[in-house]
């Protein structure tokens, strides 16, 4: 699985946009990267994956560059409630996923 | 619909002890993984079952050990309980192979484990 790398921490002024990066650098062509975000105390969450294209849902969007060796996570409106641990992760079909330690977002009023 | 359920959501051991810890898939889902979580750490995999068998298996030793059920549940089991085990243990479960083979892992909210 391709090995990503994440800033630390982030701060987010409530109502902006928040853009999560995230360095992939070594991910091969069928390795799809999907992002989670951890809430104190609870389960991850999933949020969207995406494999070349830009993704969009109800919850975030997901840009991935042309050349695939890095993406940013876009939460439109940040809300308090997004204050959270956030995952990207690197994902072949049929292996498991490997967290690392995650950018923890704070969202600030 | 029901997501990932776990059982207990808290519970204390001492060392030595032997532990269970339950879960019950998303409806639909079929496979199901577990990871631990040590305080202000990612997830790490421990195993994952699908058809029954363990299919894939992280860097955990033999103490660490599951079971899948035919209804798709899974049970993990960890004997001889050391205080490094004191984690969050999570289970997460997918749609069946094959049919969506970029399907995201879905969480429940985990067992919190205390070994004292």
């Amino acid at each position: 699985d391709a090995k990503t790398t994440q800033p630390p921490s982030m701060d987010c002024a409530e109502g902006r946009a928040a853009n999560l990066p995230c360095n992939h650098s070594t991910i091969s062509g069928n390795e799809y990267v999907y992002w989670y975000r951890q809430i104190h105390s609870q389960g991850p969450q999933y949020i969207i994956h995406g494999l070349k294209n830009n993704e969009t849902n109800e919850m975030a969007s997901l840009i991935i560059t042309e050349d695939r060796k890095s993406s940013t996570l876009i939460l439109p409106h940040a809300t308090l409630r997004d204050t959270a641990v956030y995952y990207c992760i690197g994902r072949f079909y049929g292996q498991n996923f490997v967290f690392g330690p995650g950018t923890r977002l704070s969202v600030l009023p | 619909d029901a997501g990932v359920t776990q059982s207990p959501t808290h519970l204390i051991k001492t060392r030595g002890q032997q532990v269970t810890l339950r879960c019950s898939p998303k409806s639909g889902h079929d496979t199901v993984s577990w990871y631990q979580q040590a305080l202000g750490q990612g997830p790490q995999f421990i195993f994952q079952y699908y058809e029954e068998e363990e299919r894939q298996r992280g860097n955990f030793p033999d103490r660490f050990s599951g079971h899948q059920f035919p209804n798709y549940s899974s049970e993990l089991n960890v004997n001889a309980l050391l205080l490094g085990d004191s984690a969050l243990y999570l289970c997460a479960s997918s749609y069946p192979r094959g049919q969506a083979w970029d399907s995201p892992l879905h969480f429940g909210n985990g067992t919190r484990l205390t070994v004292t």
